[in-house]
């Protein structure tokens, strides 16, 4: 399979734990974005990677958040001290340039309890 | 700041027949893309139509068409033949530049349901 892999696909955790959420991205696409996407909306962007890089962050990206993309591949998205509205489903997309289409991954849907 | 409107919160359609979803948007930049992404049930995002600000003719994709009115700054989908597993999430959303990053801003969103 060529396109976006997340992981895991659903994670139910208790309020106050630590949770870490993995995307592969579709392998020659260098960009890499985070969004969040509650019920009834849709997705909002959380964060953006070029390579490595870290280019950019929304306001939504809280200091319990931390997203990181070692050597250019995957990234990863902790959030430490979960709260309930942190519940909501985690969407990771790439693409080739930043002008080209971005595709999405399945989604990580996140439930705190 | 950008945003999107999809006024529908849903829409029916009969099997085999056309469907238009409506999109308006709103930006100051002039160069810009727009997108329709479906979401099933399942949660995936898939990537259906992309519009850019400069092209001239409306972006078709098989059974996807852009309906791309840019004075009146509308991007509205329209379905043809519409099938059972067409229904689903459709989500407009407009690309926005920021230095060297590159963003999508969505819409709400509207649910579409297929009916024999």
């Amino acid at each position: 399979d060529t396109g976006v892999s997340q992981d895991p696909r659903h994670k139910i955790t208790k309020r106050g734990q630590n949770v870490t959420f993995r995307c592969d991205p579709i392998s020659e696409h260098n960009r890499l974005y985070w969004y969040r996407q509650t019920l009834g909306q849709g997705p909002e962007f959380l964060t953006y990677f070029q390579n490595e890089a870290q280019l950019e962050k929304s306001r939504l990206l809280s200091d319990r958040f931390s997203a990181e993309r070692p050597k250019g591949s995957f990234s990863t998205l902790e959030i430490q001290r979960t709260e309930q509205g942190d519940s909501a489903m985690y969407l990771c997309a790439s693409s080739l340039t930043r002008d080209s289409e971005a595709f999405f991954g399945q989604g990580t849907r996140l439930t705190v309890v | 700041a950008q945003k999107i409107t999809q006024t529908q919160p849903g829409m029916f359609v009969q099997e085999k027949e056309a469907v238009t979803l409506d999109c308006t948007y709103d930006t100051s930049d002039q160069s810009y893309g727009l997108f329709w992404y479906k979401q099933p049930s399942s949660g995936e995002m898939i990537f259906l139509i992309y519009q850019g600000s400069y092209d001239e003719q409306n972006a078709t994709e098989g059974r996807y068409s852009l309906n791309f009115q840019k004075a009146r700054k509308s991007a509205n989908l329209v379905i043809s033949a519409s099938q059972l597993g067409d229904s689903a999430m459709y989500f407009c959303a407009m690309r926005e530049h920021t230095g060297t990053a590159s963003k999508l801003t969505f819409g709400t969103g509207t649910r579409l349901q297929v009916t024999l």
